[in-house]
Formats: structure tokens, C-alpha cells, sequence
């Protein structure tokens, strides 16, 4: 299995612009999770997926913020508009849903807006 | 106060030498994972675990559920350890969401 897939691997835009980040679980995995990673603020969780249906988005930092999971092998988060504040490097991970099971993270979206 | 304290925040070492990082946290917990950061930004799960102690290669991860404390340990250091280490604790009822800690950044020098 190649591991979770993030795209892009890096995105550079203005303030204002919507920014979409894609992540693609690895397959049979039926949790799937969204952290922001800052140097102020360290790792935290901004919402998860249990089967495709978010269980708690009490992390997403405000209402630009929104993601879906159309599907168990793709999922979104966006950003509209965007901030100089939401520069940050963006993970995906998943996980099998049951019992304890390991995360496995993507390579992250570094996120830069000017 | 976080829930999930680790200490040092930085730590370099000598090459060879033994390195122990710890990890205390606040809440009840139903698994305890160790992550590592490499300079690139990608993150590996080192370890997850519940109770006793694990190991793999150079690395050995302990747990004690009583004192809510874990460590890692990283025996004859290398250069290629200097990397972030990240702990997290999966609390109770909270599903499969995980609390960090802040990370430990490691050196180790040659």
C-alpha cells in the first residue's frame, strides 16, 4: 500500500483564496483524521471520520474552515476564505476504527498564505 | 496546564550515548503512542502502547499506568535519531482522537 496520499504537497496563496487539501486513506481504513501542526501551537486535531461521518470537529478553529468525506478513499478539508493565521503544515492520518489501532500520517500539506 | 507533558523540550546529545525521554499526562487513557518527526516533516508512529514495554531495534518505549508516566529510551544514539518525538494519549471515551504533547527535539551530534 503506498500510505495516505496528501495533496498538494506544498500550496502558496493569498490571503482571501480558497485552499482545498486532499487526502486519500489507506485502503480498509475506516478512520480518518485532519491535524494542523504550527510551531506556536504544536499538533492538534482538527476533525475526524469515523466511516466517513465526522465524530468531532470541535477542533476546526472557525467556519472557513470545513471538510467532508464523500467517500471511505478521499477526503477534503478547506479553507475559504484564507488567513496569513492558517499558514501551517496540514496532516492526514487514518486508522483502522476499532480498538487501539496506530495512526499512520500522510507527508502533510505545507500551507503558506501571503 | 496541557494534559500531556513531555520532557525536555530540547535535548542533545553525544553519539552513543543513552537518551531518555519522558512523557507524563493528566487524564485517564486508553493507549499511549510514541511519534517521531524527522527534519523533512514526515511522521512515524514509533509505538503504541497500553501497558508494560516495548521495543524495536535501539528504541524501547515503557509505560506505567499507575503514575500516568511513559518514557523512551533510545540506546547507543546516532546522528539519524535527531528528529522530534512526538508522545500522544489516546484519553478514555474519546473515541480514536489523540492529545500531543509538545514534542522533544533530539540532537544528537557525531
Amino acid at each position: 500500500d503506498a500510505g495516505v496520499i496528501q495533496s498538494p504537497r506544498h500550496e502558496v496563496t493569498e490571503m482571501g483564496q480558497e485552499v482545498t487539501l486532499r487526502c486519500k486513506p489507506i485502503s480498509g481504513h475506516n478512520s480518518l483524521f485532519w491535524y494542523r501542526q504550527t510551531m506556536m501551537r504544536g499538533l492538534e486535531l482538527l476533525i475526524y471520520f469515523n466511516n466517513n461521518v465526522p465524530i468531532d470537529d470541535s477542533g476546526m478553529p472557525e467556519d472557513r474552515f470545513s471538510a467532508k468525506m464523500p467517500n471511505a478513499s478521499f477526503s477534503t478539508l478547506k479553507i475559504q476564505p484564507s488567513e496569513p493565521r492558517d499558514s501551517a503544515v496540514y496532516f492526514c492520518a487514518s486508522s483502522l476504527a476499532k480498538g487501539a489501532y496506530e495512526q499512520y500520517f500522510g507527508p502533510g500539506t505545507r500551507l503558506t498564505v501571503t | 496546564k496541557n494534559e500531556v507533558e513531555q520532557s525536555p523540550q530540547n535535548l542533545t546529545a553525544q553519539e552513543g550515548e543513552f537518551i531518555t525521554i519522558n512523557c507524563s499526562y493528566s487524564v485517564g487513557i486508553s493507549a499511549l503512542h510514541w511519534l517521531q518527526q524527522h527534519p523533512g516533516g514526515g511522521i512515524v508512529s514509533l509505538f503504541m502502547l497500553s501497558s508494560g514495554k516495548k521495543k524495536h531495534g535501539r528504541l524501547i518505549a515503557t509505560i506505567n499506568i499507575q503514575e500516568k508516566h511513559s518514557s523512551l529510551h533510545i540506546t547507543a544514539s546516532h546522528p539519524r535519531d535527531s528528529a522530534v518525538y512526538i508522545c500522544a494519549v489516546r484519553t478514555n471515551n474519546a473515541g480514536n482522537m489523540l492529545t500531543f504533547g509538545g514534542g522533544t527535539r533530539l540532537m544528537v551530534k557525531p
